[in-house]
This record gives structure tokens, C-alpha cells and sequence, in this order.
């Protein structure tokens, strides 16, 4: 268990619609990191946040945004869903986001799109 | 734009046997850290090791160890004593000292142990 949890753990919905996945980063963490693993991407980077601001930000749809609030929980929002949004988006955390940091990785939430 | 290259997409190994994951890399950095995941079928990613760049010391963690070359930018992974549990997706991963430090990964190496 790396100590950072994502809810839901599964989501399945339409096109078209919105979702919002959870994520609570490690205690202590003030650094949280989306990434996205889809069959045809592989694994990449979607967005990093630091103490609720905005530090880099990676292949990231328009369609999708995300912030991190006073708690240091971040949310990942995806609209206008489309078929290929399908994969497994994690959460991960790290102490200040620097390049000596260790990223641990959430569960995941598994998100399928009919 | 760094890049990771795993060149392997599946490996198979005997229990109790050694193998070794390949994993190449392209950056003009200097500072960087490279790390190598695991994604077993619950498809948690669990870092396994990790190496700093300015270290000429290659990474040790019980079972496993890295190869890391830093001039041909090479940073392969031995698992030694192979077990049933070590079955699972191995992802290797760069660390840039850029730009909020993203990770970038390789596309992965299936490893299968056989017993």
C-alpha cells in the first residue's frame, strides 16, 4: 500500500458525459501527478500539481482539468467523454515534486467509456 | 524530448533463475534519475529501484540490481532468484530535472516466470 488512494476505483459511463476521478496523495506529500495508461499511449503524463498551483503540464485534453485544493486532494475532471478517453488514470505522489523525489503511485481508477 | 525504449515486450524466465530487462533512454540532461516500476495483474505500480544519474554506484535492492551505463544511456534490471511473484509488466522510467519533473516511460516488459 504506497498511501495514496484514488476513488472510484472502477467507473464506467456514456459518451458525452463528465466524470470526476479523486485522489488523496501520501501524508505529508505536497506534490500529486496525473498520468494516463491507455492500450494505444502506453503511460504518460497528464498534469502536475504543487501546494494547489499548477507546476507542468503534460498531454493533457483540453477537455480535461484537474486542480489540487487547500487539503492537497486533487480532482482530475474529464468532459465530453469519447470512446478513447477509456484507460487507467493514476494519482501519484511525491514530497516537493523535485527530481530527488520518489513518486508513489495510487490503486488507480479504471474508467470505461460505452 | 527524453525518450525511454524497452525493447523487449515480453521476456520469460525459470524460477529461481536470473534474468535481465533492457531499457535505453535519450536525453541531453546531465541530472536526471531513472527508475524501474512493476504492474502485477492488480495493476498497482510498485517502484522497484531506483538510480541517480551522478551516481556511478549501480542500485542494489536485495533481489534486484541495475546495470546503468551512463555514456551508452542504458539502464537495464536483473532479477535474481526469479519467483512466481515477480510475474508481472516492468516498466522502466525517466526522471527529468526539467519541467516538473515528469515521469516518462517505456512502453513495458511483460516478464513471465515459469515454474
Amino acid at each position: 500500500d504506497s498511501g495514496v488512494t484514488q476513488t472510484p476505483k472502477h467507473l464506467i459511463t456514456a459518451t458525452g458525459q463528465r466524470v470526476t476521478l479523486r485522489c488523496s496523495p501520501r501524508s505529508g506529500d505536497l506534490s500529486v501527478y496525473w498520468y494516463q495508461q491507455s492500450l494505444d499511449q502506453g503511460l504518460q503524463f497528464l498534469i502536475q500539481y504543487y501546494n494547489g498551483e499548477e507546476r507542468a503540464k503534460g498531454n493533457i485534453l483540453e477537455r480535461f482539468s484537474a486542480q489540487q485544493f487547500p487539503d492537497l486532494h486533487s480532482e482530475l475532471n474529464l468532459s465530453s467523454l469519447e470512446l478513447g478517453d477509456s484507460a487507467l488514470y493514476f494519482c501519484a505522489s511525491s514530497v516537493w515534486g523535485g527530481v530527488t523525489d520518489t513518486q508513489y503511485f495510487g490503486p488507480g481508477t479504471r474508467l470505461t467509456v460505452l | 524530448a527524453q525518450t525511454v525504449t524497452q525493447s523487449q515486450p515480453e521476456m520469460s524466465v525459470q524460477e529461481a533463475e536470473t534474468v535481465t530487462l533492457s531499457c535505453t533512454y535519450d536525453t541531453s540532461e546531465s541530472d536526471y534519475y531513472l527508475f524501474w516500476y512493476k504492474q502485477p495483474p492488480s495493476r498497482q505500480m510498485i517502484l522497484v529501484i531506483r538510480q541517480e544519474a551522478y551516481k556511478q554506484q549501480n542500485a542494489t535492492e536485495n533481489r534486484f540490481s541495475v546495470n546503468f551505463q551512463k555514456a551508452a544511456k542504458s539502464f537495464s534490471l536483473k532479477i535474481s532468484d526469479s519467483q512466481l511473484g515477480d510475474a508481472a509488466m516492468y516498466f522502466c522510467a525517466y526522471r527529468s530535472s526539467e519541467y516538473g519533473n515528469k515521469l516518462v516511460f517505456g512502453a513495458g516488459t511483460i516478464l513471465r516466470v515459469k515454474s
